[in-house]
């Protein structure tokens, strides 16, 4: 399997534009999860979907944040308008089932955000 | 108190030494423990899963969790340059799993 991919790698924007970060998850994966990571604030969890259906979106900072699932192979997270706090490193990771059973994620290598 | 506590270093040891991670959590409702290796520009990748307290071994790496403390170890034995890079220690409750914030780790040649 290829794993979890994302794109872009990395996206450099202006301040104000909108950015949309993009995943597909490992086949046959049912969670799907977008953390953010930061020096400061080391690995947050955004949001998580289990099939298709966003479970717990507390970790999303600001309505700003946006992600959706419209079917098993593709998510996204958008941000609008975007602002340099933005600036992080935005990971995409998969699960085969629920993490309380005993399954672990696999992450994608990342997308590079900088908003200047 | 943040629910996981991780030194972020950074930890600098020469070759061939023996390193010594650590993690210390507040929730007792953490199930699984893991901890994850992240080279520079890249994801994390699962190294150790563990689920009792106690220790497993797996080549040069032994982790090692103590419920009662609430304390997570992780070892490195004969560590190598490529042991170089960001330790994160993490645990499940309910469907997420809690990162730390990592440590960075140097091995020098």
């Amino acid at each position: 399997d290829a794993g979890v991919i994302q794109s872009p790698r990395h996206e450099v924007t202006e301040m104000g534009q909108e950015v949309t970060l993009r995943c597909k998850p490992i086949s046959g994966h049912d969670y799907l999860f977008w953390y953010r990571q930061t020096m400061m604030r080391g690995l947050e969890l955004l949001i998580y979907f289990n099939n298709n259906v966003p479970i717990d979106d507390s970790g999303m900072p600001e309505d700003r944040f946006s992600a959706k699932m419209p079917n098993a192979s593709f998510s996204t997270l958008k941000i609008q308008p975007s602002e340099p706090r933005d600036s992080a490193v935005y990971f995409c990771a998969s699960s085969l089932d629920s993490l309380s059973s005993g399954n672990t994620i696999y992450f994608g290598e990342g997308s590079w955000l900088t908003v200047v | 108190q943040k629910e996981v506590e991780q030194d972020p270093g950074p930890l600098s040891v020469p070759e061939g030494a023996i390193v010594s991670l650590n993690c210390t959590y507040s929730n007792s409702a953490f199930q699984y423990f893991m901890w994850y290796r992240q080279y520079s520009r890249k994801g994390p990748e699962l190294l150790m899963y563990t689920y009792s307290s106690g220790n497993k071994e797996d080549g040069r790496f032994t982790a090692q969790v103590d419920k009662s403390s609430k304390y997570i170890s992780l070892f490195i034995r004969d560590s190598q340059p490529s042991d170089s890079a960001t330790y994160l220690c993490a645990m499940t409750r309910d469907d997420k799993i809690i990162f730390g914030k990592g440590t960075r780790l140097h091995i020098l040649p």
